[in-house]
């Protein structure tokens, strides 16, 4: 089975441009997640799709970040424009299915996207 | 104050060792208690949960878990090189069941 998959690996922008970052879940996951870690510092949440709705956004910077998750497949995250404290490696995670209130199946991240800003 | 603090380490320790990992939260709505471990370049994988306070065995890891002092920890036994990597860990509680709040990881190398 394959696990979480991202896309790219590595990409180096400068300032102000725009970049998308892309994650395929595990077949068959509704619930995908989006974590970011900046250098020196702990793994951030970002938000949480349960198939194609935002669950919880509540860790989204600010208006530059975009996700979306059309279809309740796979997910793009779209940072526009790119600031130098955007810098980080950005991690996608999914989970099977969550019953309500209870604790979530096992997150499994992918390898995340090494975002680099100039 | 962060939610979650982790001594950031590097810890390094020579095979055989016993290992101790440990984390302090601040945060009572959590009850969901994690390890991950990540090796380099990889994304983190789960290594160990515990639901509440208590232990939790698998092998040659330990997790406990002391909620009334918002402490828990990572006992690796008869640890391996292999087992070099950031341990990390995480929690989950309250009504945002699907966030997890990582602390910021610890550096283990596990010398030969």
């Amino acid at each position: 089975e394959a696990g979480v998959t991202q896309f790219p690996s590595h990409s180096v922008i400068e300032k102000g441009q725009t970049v998308t970052l892309r994650c395929d879940p595990i077949s068959g996951h509704d619930n995908l997640y989006w974590y970011r870690r900046v250098m020196g510092k702990e793994i951030k949440f970002l938000l949480h799709f349960v198939k194609e709705s935002k669950q919880d956004e509540s860790g989204m910077p600010n208006n530059r970040f975009l996700a979306e998750r059309t279809g309740g497949t796979y997910s793009t995250l779209k940072v526009q424009p790119a600031e130098l404290e955007d810098s980080g490696v950005y991690f996608c995670a999914s989970s099977q299915d969550p019953t309500s209130g209870g604790f979530t199946d096992t997150q499994y991240f992918g390898p995340g996207t090494r975002l680099t800003v100039l | 104050q962060k939610e979650v603090e982790q001594d950031p380490g590097p810890l390094s320790v020579p095979e055989g060792a016993i290992v101790s990992l440990n984390c302090t939260y601040s945060n009572s709505a959590f009850q969901y208690f994690m390890w991950y471990r990540q090796y380099s370049r990889k994304g983190p994988e789960l290594l160990m949960y515990t639901y509440s306070s208590g232990n939790k065995e698998d092998g040659r890891f330990t997790a406990q878990v002391d909620k009334s002092s918002k402490y828990i920890s990572l006992f690796i036994r008869d640890s391996q090189p292999s087992d070099s990597a950031t341990y990390l860990c995480a929690m989950s509680g309250g009504t945002s069941y699907g966030k997890l709040t990582f602390g910021q990881g610890t550096i283990l190398t596990v010398h030969p």
